[in-house]
This record gives C-alpha cells, structure tokens and sequence, in this order.
C-alpha cells in the first residue's frame, strides 16, 4: 500500500528564515509524489509533483522539494519564509495498480511564519 | 478560468435528515472525485468518476452515501440518514483525465463544510 506521513503537526519559522516541512513516504515501484497547500477556507492548491529525474524540484510559490531514496523522504523547502506562506501542507502519493488515481494524503502540517 | 466550484459552502443539517452536495469541475475535465477530510486530518478519497461512472466508488464509507454525475459534468454527493460522524469537509476535485494521478494534477475546489447536529 501506499502511504505518506508527516511526522511534525505543526512548524513555526521566522519571517525570512529557510523553511523545511518533512514528508516521508512509503510506496512500491517507483515513488510519485505532491505537495499541496490549504489556506483557511480555500481548497487545497497544487505545488509541485515527483515523477522522475531531477530529485530537486521545484513548484509554485518559490517551494522546492527534495526527494530522498535512500532516506524515503521527499522534504518541501523554501529558502526564505513568507507570512503568507502560513498554512496546511499536505505531502501525497497517488495509489498503485487500479487505485492509482487516488491520492492518499498525510495528515497535514500546519506551517506559521511569524513575522 | 473557473475553478472548481462547490456548494453549499456550508450545510448545517440535524442529525437523520437527507442531504445533497454539489460539485461544478472545471470545465473540460472527464475525471471528478469526492474526498472527504475529518478535523485534523487529511483528505480521504471516496469516489472517481471517469465521465459520467463511477469507475471506483470503494471509499465511500457505507450505503448511506451516494455521488452521481448524469452528464459527465456536475455530481452530486447524497447523504441519507446523516449522523453525526458525517460532519466534515467535503471536497471535490477534477482532473484533465483520470488514469493515473501521477500524469494529471487534481484541482480541488473550496469544499462543504457539513454539520451534523
């Protein structure tokens, strides 16, 4: 089975400050991975995807992710905080065989930028 | 262009009573899904239409659920009998095609906040 997990509820970080929120991530086959972002009372907006190829990648809004294989992580990183940049982050990875169209969701990390 | 849209935003119902949640998915996208997130969690996956059937209705946690989607557009997630365990966001998402979530972004919309009292 596929699954994600983000093992810190909640990050805080100071305005201007690198960020890093962790996902980790157990898949057979080769992995596909995601992040998106939820801002209070909005639906959850993509950022960046994993497929194959460069392990740095890079999405929306100045993220990058960095992903793992020996360290089955696929980390989200920003080098320079936002107070914008507050709110839920969830790490996915699609299911395998006929389930692959699903996204099977961490629960979530909630991200605060303190100005 | 338009996103995904959902409505109500919010459904305040009491407990035992039917309800009815819309979706309206990005025009263009054949595939559509409901996922349901409890407080503190993350989405979890119900049904995937591809087009107008339901290609995979496994997520959907008993007989008292039900999604349609007449014309391969708008769907409809129906709730009989709602209790209160029923009471969470629900999102809907659409994507170009469905066939693998690796090939295709899935585009959510704002969700509807359900409450069982």
């Amino acid at each position: 089975a596929q699954s994600v997990a983000q093992p810190e509820d909640q990050v805080n970080v100071a305005e201007g400050n690198p960020l890093t929120v962790k996902c980790t991530y157990s898949v057979s086959g080769n992995p596909y991975l995601f992040w998106y972002v939820q801002y209070p009372n909005r639906g959850l907006q993509f950022l960046l995807k994993y497929i194959t190829g460069d392990n740095l990648v890079k999405g929306s809004y100045g993220f990058e992710a960095e992903f793992n294989k020996s360290q089955t992580s696929f980390h989200l990183k920003k080098p320079s905080a936002l107070v914008s940049d507050s709110a839920l982050y969830f790490c996915a990875a699609p299911g395998s065989g006929a389930g692959s169209y699903q996204l099977t969701f961490g629960k979530g990390t909630k991200l605060s930028v303190i100005p | 262009g338009a996103g995904v849209s959902q409505t109500p935003s919010n459904k305040v119902t009491e407990k035992g009573k039917y309800v009815e949640l819309r979706c309206d998915p990005i025009s263009g996208h054949t595939a559509l899904y409901w996922y349901r997130q409890s407080l503190g969690q993350g989405p979890e996956f119900l049904i995937y239409f591809q087009g107008t059937g339901a290609a995979d209705d496994s997520g959907l946690p008993n007989d008292r659920f039900f999604a349609v989607r007449p014309e391969g557009s708008v769907s409809t997630l129906k709730i009989q009998r709602t209790e209160r365990g029923d009471s969470a966001v629900y999102l809907c998402a659409s994507s170009l095609q469905g066939l693998a979530a690796n090939d295709y972004e899935q585009y959510f919309g704002p969700g509807t906040r359900l409450t069982v009292t």
